[in-house]
């Protein structure tokens, strides 16, 4: 089974910074099947990123993910209030499938 | 737009039974893997189960092997899932995903006396 680590476990920032979360796995990612969800209080999760770099439909290009193996980061740029949530990778290359444990992100 | 709608959750009691349905909409269902996800109250998300396209291959969590089983219907593009012998740990919110399209609004299974 791959373990995902992300990092950090919490990240802290102001409106129109930017975030850089971090997801690591404990061996290679196949065909880098990376996605990166977020998920707010109460709500389920939604997708923003697959294939590690792909953007989900409607999701704005504030957001973008990259990395390849076994790191790979979700960049949040010019962030926005409504960005705080809890986000988690997602390997989907070899079964089972994995999650990471999370990134809680606060905007200040 | 893809749209994933979880039904069938509810109260159960321990040692009971449970079906999940999951109605997918706005893509080619009959074409992709798709997964049943967890997430118990305050905890991180758990992949439970997945089903390849034509239903011939299935993959289950070792803590529901036996117990829990993933099924599908490609004409009615539904997937399902048959839970039996529910224990007080499989309290959670279930969804229905496919990793690189979307999840469902989820559906909340109780295990409880």
């Amino acid at each position: 089974e791959i373990v995902l680590t992300q990092s950090p476990g919490t990240l802290s920032l102001s409106p129109g910074e930017r975030a850089t979360l971090s997801c690591r796995a404990s061996q290679r990612v196949r065909n880098n099947y990376l996605a990166w969800h977020q998920q707010k209080p109460g709500q389920a999760p939604r997708l923003l990123m697959y294939g590690a770099s792909s953007r989900a439909t409607g999701i704005p290009d504030r957001f973008s993910g990259s990395g390849s193996g076994t790191d790979f980061t979700l960049t949040i740029s010019r962030l926005e209030p409504e960005d705080s949530a809890v986000y988690f990778c997602q390997q989907y290359g070899y079964a089972p499938d994995t999650f990471g444990q999370g990134t809680k992100l606060e905007i200040k | 737009e893809v749209q994933l709608v979880e039904s069938g959750g509810g109260l159960v009691q321990p040692g009971g039974s449970v079906r999940l349905s999951c109605a997918a909409s706005g893509f080619t269902f009959s074409s992709y893997w798709m997964s049943w996800v967890r997430q118990a109250p305050g905890k991180g998300l758990e992949w439970v189960a997945n089903i390849k396209q034509d239903g011939s291959q299935t993959n289950y969590v070792d803590s529901v092997k036996g117990r829990f089983t993933i099924s599908r219907d490609n004409a009615k593009n539904l997937l399902y899932l048959q839970m039996n012998s529910l224990r007080v740990e499989d309290t959670a919110m279930y969804f229905c995903a496919r990793p690189d399209l979307g999840w469902g609004q989820g559906i909340l299974v109780t295990v409880s006396s």
